[in-house]
């Protein structure tokens, strides 16, 4: 078993639709959490980052993190064709220097 | 400020060859990390310098191995290439690499091998 799961999709989404995208892990090491936005044939961008449980949220998007159930979401408010992406969830635990844990990342398609 | 930078961006190499892939990270970011990115495997972790030391390194074989300047400049080596080494690497950088810090990611650079 992976120690982060996520769907890798593809998901597809009219525009101006809310995307919900989550990602579940095992290692209750993990402490802190990123969603990353990459497009094709590039590097991977950071959109959010938090360390605690409950909501954070910039901009059109809303990243949620649940410790007591080893569950992060990250939403999507009215999605434009410019969101189609893959997106990244990534964990970090305290005592692991410069290591991510990825998700398998999630296609998005937003259509016009 | 400059992103992250990595060379060259593309890269052909036959097996049995040896490549080095160079990042400049952020000015005033003194952690490097490299990742490997293919289709089946996903991210995975190779390996972190900082201060010219590598301190955290993934389950990869001995053949890929990295190094750090003083100038935080870092690079990657992966000798005696075989096909499965064809991926996209893309190296991150942060401050210090601590707990709270998050990473940058460059372009990365993409390598095929025949």
């Amino acid at each position: 078993q992976k120690e982060v799961e996520q769907d890798p999709g593809p998901l597809s989404v009219p525009e101006g639709a809310i995307v919900s995208l989550n990602c579940t892990y095992s290692n209750s090491a993990f402490q802190y959490f990123m969603w990353y936005r990459q497009y094709s044939r590039k590097g991977p961008e950071l959109l959010m980052y938090t360390y605690s449980s409950g909501n954070k949220e910039d901009g059109r998007f809303t990243a949620q993190v649940d410790k007591s159930s080893k569950y992060i979401s990250l939403f999507i408010r009215d999605s434009q064709p410019s969101d189609s992406a893959t997106y990244l969830c990534a964990m970090k635990d305290a005592d692991s220097w410069g290591k991510l844990q990825f998700g398998a990342g999630t296609q998005v398609v937003v259509t016009p | 400020k400059a992103g992250v930078t990595q060379t060259p961006r593309y890269l052909i190499k036959t097996r049995g060859q040896q490549v080095t892939l160079s990042c400049s990270p952020i000015s005033g970011h003194r952690s490097v990390s490299w990742y490997q990115q293919t289709p089946g495997q996903g991210l995975q972790f190779l390996f972190e310098y900082f201060s010219e030391t590598q301190r955290n390194k993934g389950n990869f074989p001995g053949r890929f191995s990295g190094r750090q300047f003083s100038n935080s400049r870092s690079e990657m080596n992966v000798s005696t290439l075989e096909l499965g080494d064809s991926a996209l690497y893309l190296c991150a950088s942060s401050l210090e690499g601590g707990r709270q810090e998050t990473q940058y990611f460059g372009p990365g650079t993409r390598l095929l091998v025949l």
